[in-house]
């Protein structure tokens, strides 16, 4: 059982717009950086959003994220067969003084 | 480029040890917090112990705490972990990150490719 709960799955057709949510609690997300990742089979995470809301240079501006009290959310507009991959949220954790990840959500793109 | 080459990973019985190296290159070692996150086969990921950028703070997982030590030689830009009584259930790819910044409340940015280690009779 995730410290942060995602939905095991999403979906979208191409062109559309998907969010995925990430809730936590006082300890977690309301109080520290929320960060995105995403992962394809086979390969190690990559990173696509930090603090809340900001881009690594090269990840498109489709994807973008937003914090509010417990929750997270990472939205993915303009949907691409290319973003069908295992999303997870991430953050420090006070009172566990470690990182806690969401269990992931697998996105598939119809 | 930030270059993170995880090794050491391998087969070893129940109760055994074994010790993960991470080797970075690419940017300014000291500066940044460093970490071990894993995933077992099909599963999410889990994050294990992260070490401030001096090597003064660390913490753990609660599922490790007491068996696993994280460490770091920044002369040699080498990230550690030492694994011992290990379980069935640590079973898993091991990904050495890189964190954003020199505090362990960071979490990361980059990370290795990943070494697969193996608990089994």
């Amino acid at each position: 059982q995730s410290v942060l709960t995602q939905p095991p799955s999403a979906s979208g057709t191409p062109g559309q717009r998907v969010t995925i949510s990430c809730s936590g609690s006082s300890s977690n997300i309301e109080n520290n950086d929320v960060y995105w990742y995403q992962q394809f089979p086979g390969t190690a995470p990559k990173l696509l959003i930090y603090r809340e809301n900001q881009r690594p240079s090269g990840v498109p501006d489709r994807f973008s994220g937003s914090k509010s009290g417990t929750s997270a959310s990472l939205a993915i507009s303009g949907l691409r067969s290319e973003d069908e991959a295992d999303y997870y949220c991430a953050t420090w954790d006070d009172s566990l003084r470690g990182w806690v990840f969401g269990g992931g959500t697998k996105l598939t793109v119809l | 480029e930030v270059q993170l080459l995880d090794s050491g990973g391998g087969l070893v019985q129940p109760g055994g040890s074994l010790r993960l190296s991470c080797a970075a290159s690419g940017f300014t070692f000291t500066l940044y917090a460093m970490s071990w996150v894993r995933q077992a086969p099909g599963k999410g990921l889990e994050w294990v112990s992260v070490i401030s950028g001096s090597g003064g703070s660390a913490y753990y997982a609660g599922s490790v705490k007491g068996r696993f030590t994280i460490s770091r030689d920044n002369s040699k830009n080498t990230l550690y972990l030492q694994m011992s009584s290990l379980r069935a259930e640590d079973t898993a790819i091991y990904y050495c990150a890189k964190t954003r910044g020199v505090l362990p409340r960071t979490l990361p940015d980059s990370w290795g490719q990943g070494t697969l280690v193996t608990v089994s009779s």
